[in-house]
């Protein structure tokens, strides 16, 4: 099984800040098989990055994917107020697994 | 708009049994694989299984064989039999669409989630 380590386990920073989320994977992830979601309180998860670079439908390019073989990283470029939520990476290269999150707090 | 409907969800005893459904609207329901995704109160996200569009069904090994994926097409409607429930079943369930065309894939849209509660 190949497992994601995502760090750091919290991220505190204040609106208008750059963020960069990092998920390593114990093994090389095939074809860059790996995505990123947001999830806030009470919510379901929303996909923001699908095959390590690709942003999906209507998410806004402040945020990008980069990485290839065992190191990823989720990139926000300027955190606006709505950014501040929970992010997963997930890979699907071999079976389906997820990291343990990074949580994206106010400074 | 694709929207994505779980339901079934409640309290169960240990070893008791849950059948979840998922009643999905907006697209062609029969070309798209599914997935069961699960959340642990205060946890992280777990995937369950994945069932192609033909039936064709993938389970998490952690499962040891408890959970039964199945879809209807004609009803556009994706299902979790859940048996031999354990306390450490307990989670929101959430279905998602897959995408990525190579069996496992990423989640596009997810439903709200059902919630399942095993305890005595």
């Amino acid at each position: 099984e190949t497992v994601l380590t995502q760090s750091p386990g919290t991220l505190s920073l204040s609106p208008g800040e750059r963020a960069t989320l990092s998920c390593r994977a114990s093994q090389s992830v095939s074809s860059s098989y790996l995505a990123w979601y947001q999830q806030k309180p009470g919510q379901a998860p929303r996909l923001l990055i699908y095959g390590a670079s690709g942003r999906a439908t209507g998410i806004p390019d402040r945020f990008s994917g980069s990485g290839s073989g065992t190191d990823f990283t989720l990139t926000i470029s300027r955190l606006e107020p709505e950014d501040f939520a929970v992010y997963y990476c997930q890979q699907y290269g071999s079976s389906v697994t997820f990291g343990q999150g990074t949580k994206v707090e106010i400074k | 708009e694709v929207q994505l409907a779980e339901s079934g969800g409640g309290l169960v005893q240990p070893g008791g049994s849950l059948r979840l459904s998922c009643a999905a609207s907006g697209f062609t329901f029969s070309s798209y694989e599914m997935n069961w995704v699960r959340q642990a109160p205060g946890k992280g996200l777990e995937w369950v299984s994945y069932i192609s569009t033909s039936g064709g069904a993938i389970y998490a090994v952690s499962l040891k064989g408890r959970f039964t994926i199945s879809r209807d097409n004609a009803k556009n409607s994706l299902y979790l039999q859940m048996n031999s429930l354990r306390a450490e079943d307990t989670a929101v369930y959430y279905c998602a669409r897959n995408r990525g065309g190579y069996s496992y894939g990423y989640f596009d849209y997810w439903g709200q989630g059902t919630l399942v509660t095993v305890s005595s």
